[in-house]
């Protein structure tokens, strides 16, 4: 079945400890892209990788960082979370750019740094 | 600064109606407008729509695009339950960024 996984679905956390969401696709997309969701002000990227070795910020990079080594693999890594990143976390991937192709969307992951 | 505007942002209609959803963007170097469906769960795609008064359709769903006065319509007609969602669009860019904005949804309730 193609889809995009993401883990964990749920994360609580303590300030400043690093965390790895994973995010992984079967369906060899070149694009990927991380969001978050926050109340009222919808849905952000974060970062997108257009493919190996390739990525670039998106609206709010800010504390975030992230690497695709491999194709199918996009994780996304917060060195030093803080209360401020407490949202829901969607990884997305499209066999083109974005704005080209459908984006298909991971189930989410929900992180409450305390 | 790239935006995209929906509106209304909420809306309660009762099953049978038919709802318009709109979207507004201001994208420089637009490429295309995308719209998608979010229940209590990740966003599933609905349209892509890149040229402008082609009509995009899949059921009851329908969907138009203005590029000259920089919107998109969503329509619903004889709307269900199950309809009831956030419905999102987006504006992408062509060349160089490859960025998505997203507006902040519509959230359409449908009542029995």
């Amino acid at each position: 079945e193609a889809q995009v996984t993401q883990n964990p679905r749920y994360l609580i956390t303590v300030t400043g400890k690093k965390l790895t969401v994973t995010c992984s696709q079967n369906m060899n997309h070149e694009y990927m892209s991380w969001y978050r969701q926050d109340p009222g002000l919808g849905l952000r990227q974060i970062y997108y990788s257009m493919n190996v070795e390739v990525t670039d910020k998106g609206d709010v990079p800010e504390g975030y960082k992230v690497s695709r080594k491999e194709k199918r693999n996009f994780p996304l890594i917060l060195e030093s979370p803080s209360p401020n990143q407490t949202s829901l976390y969607f990884c997305a991937s499209s066999l083109l750019a974005g704005g080209k192709d459908t984006q298909y969307f991971g189930p989410g992951t929900r992180l409450t740094v305390l | 600064e790239d935006k995209v505007v929906q509106s209304p942002l909420s809306l309660v209609v009762h099953e049978g109606d038919t709802v318009t959803l709109n979207c507004s963007y201001e994208v420089t170097n637009f490429r295309s407008l995308l719209w998608y469906k979010q229940e209590k769960k990740a966003p599933t795609f609905l349209f892509m729509l890149t040229s402008s008064g082609i009509e995009k359709k899949s059921g009851r769903l329908s969907s138009i695009l203005d590029k000259k006065e920089l919107f998109s319509i969503l329509n619903i007609t004889a709307t269900q339950t199950g309809d009831s969602a956030v419905y999102l669009c987006a504006g992408a860019p062509q060349g160089g960024s490859e960025k998505l904005v997203f507006g902040k949804g519509t959230k359409l309730t449908v009542n029995p």
